[in-house]
């Protein structure tokens, strides 16, 4: 079965400063990779996945991911956090034959003034 | 439009009763899913119907019944509530079971509250 590992459970970042979230998984084959946002009170809303091709994968509002076949990650960067950022952030893998997504345990990021 | 959407949004009740969400998406999608996210955020999933057929059942207390009328439409009857099963039972939906390549939409969520 895969799983999904967030090492960070909060992050903080000043606005304007750069942003990376970690996700490692972990599954014998090609992963289907995904990262979600939540919002407070919002439900998931989708910024990038990776099927396969090009391993940088651009996503909505300034995300982009790398994925690693030799570190088994696929972290989640920006190049400059705004407010707005802050919220909860879940790494998510699927793979063939299951049927259903398998979810980090998110990673809340915080942004300061 | 909201692609896909539960209700209610919110549902405090007393432990013992009987409870209903609803679920509808409008994506034309095949497969729809409930996971229930705990309060350390974790989101579990609990079922999968694709084309009304349940595809998947997670390790889930038999007083949770999923019932899928149509496509569209994926609803959650929750019995004799516990304590335990207060969460947020959020909604989800793809083209085809995500087993590869397909995303899920999810929907606003529904914050359940037992008391």
């Amino acid at each position: 079965a895969q799983s999904v590992t967030q090492p960070d459970i909060h992050i903080t970042v000043s606005e304007g400063a750069s942003l990376e979230l970690r996700c490692n998984y972990s599954y014998g084959a090609t992963p289907y990779l995904f990262w979600y946002v939540q919002s407070p009170g919002q439900g998931l809303q989708l910024l990038l996945k990776y099927f396969s091709g090009d391993t940088l994968v651009q996503g909505i509002k300034g995300f982009e991911a790398e994925f690693k076949r030799s570190q088994s990650s696929f972290n989640l960067r920006k190049p400059s956090v705004h407010w707005s950022d802050a919220a909860e952030y879940f790494c998510a893998v699927g793979a063939l034959g299951y049927s259903t997504l398998t979810f980090g345990k998110g990673t809340m990021l915080l942004v300061s003034p | 439009d909201t692609a896909v959407s539960q209700t209610p949004k919110y549902l405090v009740t007393q432990m013992g009763n009987d409870k209903s969400i609803k679920c509808e998406q409008n994506l034309g999608h095949d497969t729809m899913y409930w996971y229930k996210q705990d309060s350390k955020k974790f989101l579990k999933i609990m079922f999968s119907y694709n084309n009304k057929e349940l595809i998947i059942n997670e390790t889930v207390p038999n007083r949770f019944s999923p019932k899928s009328p149509d496509k569209a439409h994926l609803n959650l009857h929750i019995n004799s509530l516990e304590l335990g099963d207060s969460a947020v039972y959020f909604c989800a939906s793809s083209r085809t079971p995500t087993g590869g390549n397909t995303e899920a939409f999810f929907g606003q969520g529904t914050r359940l509250t037992v008391v």
